[in-house]
């Protein structure tokens, strides 16, 4: 059974930081695209950041450039998301995701074929 | 404001047929596949069509999923109270170099 479980949220003032991990089990995490997806209260779903297999490429939202590093431990079986400089509009629960494998019938692989598998979340509030 | 732009809300009786749109620009739904999730109240989404029109297994297939040109249409024939949900489309943006999501429909039955 694919599991992926959040934790490291919590109340931050801002311009504080958190680190963020996310342990996977019931896969092969190296294999797998991993990503962040954030929602803020009563709002919508916002991606932060991706990362390839096997660390070497990174893609991140444009509010969290800079701020936010993604990384991932495939020997641990682990993710993580750095967030330095925190703002209020940080605040929102966010969830791990595991980028979905996908061939099409004319056998072209798709790495990240959207997000088939999503923790539960952890919430992480900035406030003072 | 959502770089794709989804209908905030939708409704239909049970045993109708719900369409909600997504629509986007050439340098997301254009050029790339669409993606939709639904999120049931107080759980995480759920993969529920990829590829523009395909559905993982476990979803009925009362769910499709279409695309043409820059927008695409999520459709849910015979809706029914389980689907009262909000559903967000999503595709991979060239010019951002990041994954987008439409702002989200509530979908009510009523």
């Amino acid at each position: 059974e694919v599991q992926l479980v959040e934790s490291g949220g919590g109340l931050v003032q801002p311009g504080g930081s958190l680190r963020l991990s996310c342990a996977v089990s019931g896969f092969t995490f190296s294999n797998y695209y991993m990503s962040w997806v954030r929602q803020a209260p009563g709002k919508g779903l916002e991606w932060v950041a991706n990362i390839r297999e096997d660390g070497s490429e990174k893609f991140y939202v444009d509010s969290v450039k800079g701020r936010f590093t993604i990384s991932r431990d495939n020997a641990k079986n682990s993710l993580y998301l750095q967030m330095n400089s925190l703002r209020t509009d940080d605040t929102a629960l966010y969830y791990c995701v595991r980028g979905a494998e996908d061939f099409d019938s004319s056998g072209f692989y798709y790495p990240e074929s959207g997000f088939d598998y999503w923790g539960q979340g952890t919430l992480v509030t900035v406030s003072s | 404001q959502s770089v794709l732009t989804q209908p905030p809300s939708a409704s239909g009786s049970p045993g109708q047929r719900v369409a909600i749109s997504c629509s986007g620009s050439s340098s997301n739904i254009g050029s790339n596949h669409v993606y939709w999730y639904q999120q049931l109240p107080g759980t995480a989404p759920k993969y529920l069509i990829y590829r523009n029109n395909q559905r993982p297994s476990g979803v009925p297939d009362r769910f499709s999923g279409s695309k043409s040109g820059t927008s695409a249409s999520l459709a849910i024939s015979g809706v029914r109270s389980e689907d009262d949900a909000h559903y967000y489309c999503s595709v991979w943006d060239d010019s951002l170099s990041g994954w987008v999501f439409g702002g989200g429909t509530k979908l009510t039955v009523l």
